[in-house]
């Protein structure tokens, strides 16, 4: 099984300003996936990240607001930017077959 | 879009009671995972499954998909307060790259 290293694992952060998660993975992976999980809630897919090209945004979710880099095949970042407190969620990344999670950035926006 | 719908949303039982939660699609699914997620915790992988009518068990639980391969039951036998969390069901529709998590069914046991 992939073991995920991500960080920070928790943050609290000002209104305005932006945020970089990073995730490390301890193999090489074709695909990357970023979820959002609002407090009490399920979790959303963010975007797909795959080494080489832009990553995939689902609906509701923008480069601009959420961009993505995926330089290797073993590690991304996910930068939530211009935060506002409904920023505040559980970020977590996770590769190829899903069925691995980092253990996930807890954001707190004041 | 497509959906995947976990019931019930929360449950409440004695220790020692059985507990199950169902997830269920409206469309053909590849396959289904399931997680389990402690409070303050991130999900943790359990299972997946793949076949027609597959049945699998870890310990005391047990995990089903459809005939159809539209639903899916986990069910855990004589709970423990150690089984407390909330427990995901992520599907994957066919010519998807990506699973799509039901709301979760939180699961309390009282000593």
């Amino acid at each position: 099984s992939a073991v995920i290293s991500q960080k920070p694992s928790r943050d609290i952060c000002q209104r305005g300003t932006s945020l970089t998660i990073q995730c490390q993975v301890d193999s090489q992976v074709t695909m990357m996936f970023w979820y959002r999980q609002q407090p009490g809630q399920s979790l959303t897919l963010i975007a797909t990240a795959n080494q080489g090209s832009e990553a995939t945004y689902e609906s509701g979710f923008v480069i601009d607001k959420f961009p993505i880099s995926r330089p290797n095949l073993t590690f991304s970042t996910l930068t939530v930017s211009n935060m506002s407190p409904e920023d505040s969620s559980i970020y977590l990344c996770s590769v190829d077959t899903e069925a691995f999670f980092g253990q996930g950035t807890r954001l707190t926006v004041v | 879009g497509q959906q995947v719908m976990q019931i019930p949303q929360y449950q409440h039982v004695q220790e020692g009671e059985d507990f199950t939660t169902y997830c269920n699609s409206s469309t053909t699914l590849s396959n289904i995972q399931w997680y389990k997620q402690r409070p303050g915790g991130h999900p943790v992988f359990l299972i997946q499954l793949v076949k027609s009518g597959e049945v699998k068990k870890q310990k005391r639980l047990t995990f089903q998909f459809g005939e159809a391969k539209k639903n899916s039951s986990l069910h855990i036998t004589a709970t423990q307060t150690t089984d407390v969390g909330t427990y995901f069901c992520a599907g994957r529709f066919r010519n998807a790259g990506k699973s799509t998590f039901g709301d979760g069914t939180t699961l309390t046991v009282k000593p």
